[in-house]
């Protein structure tokens, strides 16, 4: 599969901090999506992106397809201790695949 | 309650002895797949399966084997188990773009 690249590799924030983070790739693709493992736990669907320019929200979470549909950006407001984890973008192909991103590993301190 | 299932959780075993990881979904899902988790790398794709007795290659199949005799059940094969394979392993299941993810399995290859 494609290479998906997520930045910041990993992150300490205050709890309250806002949070950013993205996933570029070389590729144009026609889905994204952004998972979330919890700590033990298996990755679990956050958000799914189907449109580029699209901007989607779940509770304190927004997530955007990019215009050029190569990177995809995942924001959290106001975070909270229960968001730690690692966070996945990742996309669908046409052979009907989903292909993970490195992770964003996010640290909140309380 | 809809689940997938992966047993064991947790092995240790030497290199060269066979090994099963077994994987369940009971929502009747079509698609299950193999991923293997280590640092810095992310998620990546062993094997998927697209139904019953259909398999094909992930990005890193190299060391493994899968069977899907029936649709529920997804197992994880290692015929001669090696150091490299240590690792989180993790089996899903799909619908659409959601995938459901088992808790996962850390097996350790001394």
């Amino acid at each position: 599969g494609q290479q998906l690249n997520q930045s910041p590799q990993s992150m300490f924030i205050q709890e309250g901090e806002d949070v950013s983070m993205n996933c570029t790739s070389s590729s144009i693709f026609n889905t994204w999506l952004w998972y979330k493992q919890d700590p033990g736990e298996g990755p679990v669907l956050l958000i799914a992106l189907y449109k580029a320019g699209e901007l989607t929200s779940n509770g304190r979470l927004t997530a955007q397809f990019g215009i050029t549909r190569k990177d995809s950006f995942l924001n959290i407001s106001a975070s909270i201790p229960s968001d730690v984890g690692i966070y996945f973008c990742a996309y669908k192909t046409g052979a009907n695949n989903l292909f993970f991103g490195t992770g964003t590993r996010l640290t909140v301190i309380p | 309650e809809a689940q997938v299932t992966q047993n064991p959780r947790y092995l240790i075993t030497v290199t060269g002895k066979k090994l099963t990881v077994t994987c369940s979904q009971n929502m009747n899902h079509e698609y299950m797949s193999w991923y293997r988790q280590d640092p810095g790398l992310g998620l990546r794709q062993i094997y998927y399966s697209m139904n019953v007795e259909v398999t094909d290659k992930g990005d890193v199949p190299e060391g493994y084997k899968v069977s899907r005799k029936e649709k529920r059940n997804f197992p994880l094969i290692l015929e001669s188990p090696s150091p490299n394979q240590t690792s989180l392993y993790f089996c899903a299941s799909r619908l659409g773009t959601e995938a459901f993810f088992g808790q996962g399995t850390r097996l350790t290859v001394v």
